[in-house]
């Protein structure tokens, strides 16, 4: 069974960087055929994709989101990573990273979610 | 951008009653990408329904998808005390995936 956690600060500064990774196990990034993502949610709302990737390294990101967002894949840790940049307080948020199910269109595995608050 | 609109906000229902939860979308979602999930406190959401009907690994019978097009419907036949949680549908198209804000089921 695929297993992803979340790690990273929980705290981030107004106007910095909010850097998260994500480590799967039970399943091999580097097999392909499934992109990997990440979601995130507002306090007490409801969920927001932010982008996938796959293996290869490719991406596609919420065009919301799209001129801050970078993520990028590490398949020999079998990891891929999430950076949000000049974040402000409306991005705390729990930030989710998920499996992109075999049809492409929903999220199969999810991971347990980290809060990130972003505060001075 | 797809906009997914959920029906009623809160649901309240007694265990063994039947849950028909509404999904309407902005646009057709193409190829009935339609998903469904249900998210307890503190919890990920847990996938139930993809492809508008089809039940993921796991998920109980109770549990059903319908609709195509714009409107989508979850059912669950009958409420389990385990059921009572939110529930978001979710939609995928032109390389975008967006959620509906959800609907509550709560105890009455």
């Amino acid at each position: 069974q695929v297993q992803l956690q979340e790690s990273g600060p929980g705290l981030a500064k107004p106007s910095q960087t909010l850097s998260l990774t994500c480590t799967v196990s039970g399943g091999s990034i580097s097999s392909g055929g499934y992109y990997w993502s990440w979601i995130r949610q507002h306090p007490g709302k409801g969920l927001e994709w932010i982008g996938y990737i796959y293996y290869s390294g490719s991406t596609y990101y919420n065009p919301s989101l799209k001129s801050r967002v970078t993520i990028s894949v590490d398949t020999s840790k079998n990891q891929f990573s999430l950076k949000l940049s000049s974040v402000t307080a409306a991005d705390t948020a729990v930030y989710y990273c998920a499996r992109v199910g075999d049809s492409y269109d929903h999220f199969d595995f999810w991971g347990q979610g980290t809060l990130v608050t972003v505060s001075s | 951008e797809i906009v997914l609109t959920q029906s009623p906000g809160t649901l309240s229902l007694s265990p063994g009653e039947r849950a028909t939860l509404s999904c309407r979308a902005s646009q057709s979602v193409s190829r009935s990408y339609l998903a469904w999930y249900q998210q307890k406190p503190g919890q990920a959401p847990r996938l139930l329904i993809y492809g508008a009907s089809s039940r993921a690994t796991g998920i109980p019978d109770r549990f059903s998808g319908s609709g195509s097009g714009t409107d989508f419907t979850l059912t669950i036949s009958r409420l389990e005390p385990e059921d009572f949680a939110v529930y978001y549908c979710q939609q995928y198209g032109s390389s975008l995936f967006t959620f509906g804000p959800g609907t509550k089921v709560d105890i009455k």
